[in-house]
């Protein structure tokens, strides 16, 4: 069965840095991978949908890199703002399914 | 706006009563999912509408069913709930296929008195 991880499970930072978030998989069959932003007591935002034959997808301050192979992505924030404080969740569809595996996110804090 | 609107955004109900918990979009997708997701965890697919279509997890509890009366709404109803169904529940809606991304509502968190 899939299993999604991040790491670290909460992050804080000074505004204006760039920062890295971690997602691994235990099945590099997936069809994609997915970022979603997810704000206190708010459904799921998505960022970023990255398809198995990309490497990488970038949006504004956003841009989020996938090696299958490896089992990893990334999704990188550039200059970071207080209004980029929330938990990031990356998740997974698998081949022969049409359910996202969800990792239990990264909580964010950028400190003004 | 076309979106995914979740109806209501905060449901309180008693141990036992049943709830409904309603979800409909704008998007005209094919595919209507309900996850739930329990405090500090990752959101957990309970089941997923292709069309007409009914598809259930295997490890969903047979207290929670789900209607979709058309391609705009689906239900979700819980006959009995206990304290531990306690969570929000998001309804998200893709076009078929697997490179399809999902779109989710803001939720609707369910409290059991």
């Amino acid at each position: 069965k899939q299993e999604v991880t991040q790491i670290p499970a909460a992050l804080s930072v000074p505004e204006g840095e760039n920062l890295v978030l971690n997602c691994s998989f235990t099945d590099s069959a997936i069809y994609n991978l997915q970022w979603f932003r997810q704000d206190p007591g708010k459904g799921l935002t998505s960022l970023l949908l990255i398809q198995s034959s990309q490497r990488e997808q970038t949006s504004g301050r956003l841009n989020a890199s996938l090696d299958k192979s490896s089992g990893r992505s990334t999704l990188y924030i550039a200059a970071s703002q207080p209004g980029d404080s929330a938990t990031y969740l990356c998740a997974v569809i698998g081949t022969g399914a049409n359910n996202l595996f969800f990792g239990t996110g990264t909580r964010l804090t950028v400190i003004p | 706006d076309a979106m995914v609107i979740q109806n209501p955004r905060y449901q309180v109900t008693q141990f036992g009563k049943p709830v409904t918990l309603s979800c409909s979009q704008t998007l005209n997708h094919n595919v209507m999912y309900w996850y739930q997701q329990k405090s500090s965890q990752a959101p957990k697919l309970l089941f997923h509408y292709y069309d007409k279509d009914f598809n259930n997890e295997a490890d969903t509890p047979d207290n929670f069913q789900s209607r979709r009366p058309n391609t705009s709404f689906c239900f979700l109803d819980i006959r009995s709930p206990g304290l531990g169904d306690a969570a929000m529940y998001l309804c998200a809606t893709s076009r078929a296929g697997p490179n399809q991304p999902q779109h989710f509502g803001d939720g609707t968190r369910l409290s059991i008195l």
